[in-house]
C-alpha cells in the first residue's frame, strides 16, 4: 500500500468550531508531515512528527495541534480558526525502515473553508 | 522558507511537444526534487537526484543538475494532456525533515 489517505476530503466550519483533520499511512514511515498550501503557491511546513515525536513545529498557531497516536496516524485539531486559514492541508509521509526520509508521499489533501 | 525560484511561472504548449522548466536555489543541497500537483490535489513525487549526480531520466522524465550554478532543470518530452498540472521543485539542504519548495512552474498542454 502506497497510499497517504486523508479525511474529510472537504470541511467547512464556523470560526468557533472544533475539527479534525485525519491522516493515515500504511507504508512503515517513521515521518509525517502537516503542509498548509494557499491558491497557486507552494506547500508550507507546518509540523513534522519522527517516530511519533513532534520535531518541527514551524511557529504555527496554537489554533492548529497536531497529534500521533500512532506510527501510521497524523491528526490536525483545529480551534478557534481565522477565515484567513482557509487552504488546502496536505499531510505527506516518508522514511521507511530500510530507505531514507528525503521522497515524500503526499495525500489528497483537505480542502478548508473558514467561514 | 522558499529557496527555490522557478521559471518559467506559466507555460503553455501543443500536444507532443517538450516541456522545460527550471529551477534555482540558494544555498549548497543534499538532492533536488521534482513534484507534480494537479488542480486541487496532493503533490506526487516524480524524481530524485542527489547533489553528486548531474542527470535522470524516468520514463519521459529528464533532470539535470548544476551545482555550480545551483540550478536544475525539468524536461516534460512527448507531452499528454495528463501532463497538465504544476511542477514544483524542492531542495533538501537541512540534514532534517525539511524541503523547501520552490513557487512552481503551471503547465498546460493542449490538445
Amino acid at each position: 500500500d502506497t497510499e497517504v489517505t486523508q479525511t474529510p476530503k472537504h470541511l467547512v466550519m464556523g470560526m468557533t468550531n472544533k475539527k479534525s483533520l485525519k491522516c493515515e499511512q500504511h507504508m512503515g514511515h517513521r515521518a509525517m508531515y502537516w503542509y498548509k498550501q494557499k491558491a497557486k503557491k507552494p506547500p508550507e511546513l507546518m509540523f513534522v512528527y519522527s517516530y511519533e515525536k513532534l520535531s518541527i513545529n514551524e511557529s504555527v498557531p496554537s489554533r492548529f495541534s497536531p497529534e500521533c497516536p500512532n506510527s501510521s496516524l497524523l491528526n490536525l485539531h483545529l480551534h478557534a480558526l481565522q477565515p484567513e486559514d482557509s487552504a488546502l492541508y496536505l499531510c505527506a509521509s516518508s522514511g521507511s525502515l530500510a530507505g531514507s526520509y528525503n521522497e515524500q508521499f503526499f495525500g489528497p489533501g483537505t480542502r478548508l473553508t473558514v467561514l | 522558507s522558499q529557496q527555490g525560484e522557478e521559471d518559467p511561472q506559466a507555460l503553455s504548449i501543443q500536444e507532443g511537444e517538450n516541456a522545460t522548466m527550471n529551477c534555482s536555489y540558494k544555498t549548497s543541497i543534499n538532492n533536488l526534487q521534482w513534484y507534480r500537483q494537479n488542480s486541487g490535489r496532493g503533490l506526487v513525487h516524480l524524481i530524485l537526484i542527489r547533489s553528486n549526480e548531474r542527470e535522470k531520466h524516468s520514463g519521459r522524465l529528464r533532470v539535470t543538475l548544476d551545482t555550480s550554478k545551483k540550478s536544475s532543470s525539468l524536461l516534460i518530452t512527448a507531452s499528454r494532456a495528463a501532463d497538465t498540472a504544476s511542477y514544483f521543485c524542492a531542495t533538501d539542504f537541512s540534514n532534517d525533515y525539511k524541503l523547501s519548495f520552490g513557487a512552481g512552474t503551471t503547465v498546460t498542454v493542449r490538445a
